[in-house]
C-alpha cells in the first residue's frame, strides 16, 4: 500500500517568508509525528498528533512553528517568518496508534533551505 | 547517560566483514528502543522495536540485543554487503507514547 508522503520534496525560501509543509500519513494510522534534522545534528522531535489533537507541543522550537491535522489524516507544519536556522530536512512519520512499541513509518522528508 | 548516544559515528568495512555498533541510553523510564536504517535519498526504515530486557531480534543478517538495566543495545550485521551502507539510528521512548529521542546515528559504508 501507499506509504507516508510529504510535499514539497524541496523548498527554497527567502528569510522572513512563511512556508507550509504537508504530510499524508498511511491510511488508518492515528498517530502522526514531525521531526527535523538540521545539518550535522540528529533527528529532533517536534510534535505529535493523536487523531487531530496535539497533546505535547513542547518540541516546537519557537512560536513561529505551528502544526495542525485535519480529519485524522493530513497534517501541515507551518513556519512563519522563516530564519536561516530553520534550514533542515523535515520528516513526518505515522504509526497505527500511539504506543511505545509501535514502529513509525517515515516519509521521504522535505528539505527546506532558507536563504 | 542523559541522552541517546551511538558509537562509532562512522564505520568503513569491507564486503563480507561482520560488524557491530552500540546505542547507549538512559536506563530510567525505559519503554522501548527502536533501530532504524536510513539510506541516502530514502526514508528511515524500521528494523526493530525492543521492549524487554534481554530481547534479541533478528532480521536476515541483522540482529540486535537489548540490556535495559545497563542502558545499551547492540546492532550486529553479519557478512556486510554494499547494500547495507546506510546510517543506522537508534531511538528511545521515554514514555508510553511514541515520542522518540534519537541518537546521532552510525554511518556504515561497506566497500565491495
Amino acid at each position: 500500500g501507499a506509504g507516508v508522503s510529504q510535499s514539497p520534496s524541496n523548498k527554497v525560501t527567502e528569510k522572513g517568508k512563511d512556508v507550509e509543509l504537508r504530510c499524508d500519513p498511511i491510511s488508518g494510522h492515528t498517530a502522526l509525528y514531525w521531526y527535523r534534522q538540521s545539518l550535522g545534528q540528529g533527528l529532533e522531535f517536534l510534535i505529535y498528533f493523536q487523531g487531530n489533537s496535539a497533546p505535547d507541543k513542547s518540541g516546537l522550537p519557537s512560536d513561529r512553528f505551528s502544526a495542525e491535522r485535519t480529519g485524522g489524516s493530513v497534517s501541515t507544519l507551518t513556519i512563519q517568518r522563516t530564519q536561516q536556522e530553520d534550514s533542515a530536512v523535515y520528516l513526518c512519520a505515522s504509526s497505527p496508534r500511539r504506543g511505545a512499541a509501535y514502529e513509525q513509518y517515515f516519509g521521504p522528508g522535505t528539505r527546506l533551505t532558507v536563504t | 547517560i542523559l541522552n541517546v548516544e551511538q558509537s562509532p559515528q562512522s564505520l568503513h568495512v569491507q564486503e563480507g566483514d561482520s560488524t557491530n555498533f552500540t546505542c547507549s541510553f538512559p536506563s530510567s523510564n525505559f519503554y522501548a528502543l527502536h533501530w532504524y536504517r536510513w539510506e541516502t535519498a530514502k526514508s528511515p526504515e524500521a528494523l526493530f522495536v525492543m521492549t524487554l530486557n534481554g530481547d534479541e531480534k533478528k532480521k536476515g543478517r541483522i540482529s540486535a540485543t537489548l540490556n535495559t538495566k545497563e542502558g545499551y543495545s547492540y546492532l550486529y550485521i553479519k557478512g556486510s554487503q554494499p547494500e547495507d551502507s546506510a546510517t543506522y539510528l537508534c531511538a528511545q521512548n521515554v514514555d508510553a507514547g511514541n515520542m522518540l529521542t534519537f541518537g546521532g546515528g552510525t554511518r556504515l559504508m561497506v566497500k565491495p
